[in-house]
C-alpha cells in the first residue's frame, strides 16, 4: 500500500526565510509524487509533481522538491518566504499498485508567515 | 478558475436528509474522483470513475453512491445524513488513468449536516 508521512501539521516561518516542508513515502513501486497547495476556501492547486528522470523538480511560486529514493522523502522547499505562501500544503504518491491513479494524501501542513 | 465545476458551493440540511453534489469535469478529462476533507480524517478518496465507468473505490460509506454520465459529469449522492458526514467535498479531473496524471480539482462543496 501507499501513503505519505508529512512531518508537523503546522509550520511558521519569518518573511523571508527559508521554508521547508517535510515529506515521506512509502511505496512498493517506483512512487509518482506530488505536493498541492491549499489557499483558504479554495480547492487544491498543483505546485509540482516528481514522476521519473530529474530529482529536483521545480514547481510553481519558487516552490522545488526533491526525490530521494534512499530516504524515501519528497521535502518542499522555498528559498524565501512570502506572506502570499501562507496556506495548507498537501503531499500526495499516486496509488499505481491497484492500477488506479487516485492520490493519498498526507495530514497536511499549514504554513504561517510571520512578518 | 481551474476549469472543475462543483456544484452546489453550500449546503445546509438536516440529519437523515439526502443530498446530491454534481461536479463537471475540465473539458477533455475523461476521470472524475471525488474526495472528502474533514478536519477529524483529512483528505479521503471516496471513488473514481473514468469513462463512466467506477474505476477505484476509496473510504466511501454504503450511504453515498456516485455515478458518472454519458456527458462526463459525475454526481455524488449523500443519503441517511449524519452530523459526521459535515465537510468538505472535492471533485477532481484528470485526462485518464496514468499515474502520472495530474488532478485538478475544483473549489468544493461545503456540506453541514445539522
Amino acid at each position: 500500500a501507499q501513503s505519505v508521512t508529512q512531518l508537523g501539521s503546522h509550520v511558521s516561518v519569518s518573511e523571508g526565510a527559508l521554508v521547508l516542508l517535510r515529506c515521506n513515502y512509502s511505496s512498493s513501486v517506483p512512487p509518482y509524487l506530488f505536493w498541492y497547495v491549499q489557499y483558504p476556501n479554495q480547492g487544491l492547486q498543483l505546485l509540482l509533481k516528481y514522476t521519473t528522470g530529474a530529482t529536483l523538480v521545480k514547481g510553481i511560486n519558487g516552490f522545488e522538491a526533491e526525490f530521494k529514493k534512499s530516504e524515501t522523502s519528497f521535502h518542499l522547499t522555498k528559498p524565501s518566504a512570502h506572506m502570499s505562501d501562507a496556506a495548507e500544503y498537501f503531499c500526495a504518491v499516486s496509488d499505481q499498485a491497484t492500477g488506479a491513479n487516485n492520490l493519498f494524501f498526507g495530514t497536511g501542513t499549514r504554513l504561517t508567515v510571520i512578518p | 478558475d481551474s476549469g472543475v465545476t462543483q456544484t452546489p458551493k453550500h449546503l445546509i440540511t438536516a440529519t437523515g436528509q439526502r443530498v446530491t453534489l454534481r461536479c463537471s469535469p475540465r473539458s477533455g478529462d475523461l476521470s472524475v474522483y471525488w474526495y472528502q476533507q474533514s478536519l477529524d480524517q483529512g483528505l479521503q478518496f471516496l471513488i473514481q470513475y473514468y469513462n463512466g465507468e467506477e474505476r477505484a473505490k476509496g473510504n466511501i460509506l454504503e450511504r453515498f453512491s456516485a455515478q458518472q454520465f454519458p456527458d462526463l459529469h459525475s454526481e455524488l449522492n449523500l443519503s441517511s445524513l449524519e452530523l459526521g458526514d459535515s465537510a468538505l467535498y472535492f471533485c477532481a479531473s484528470s485526462p485518464g488513468v496514468a499515474g502520472a496524471n495530474v488532478l485538478t480539482f475544483g473549489a468544493g462543496s461545503r456540506l453541514t449536516v445539522l
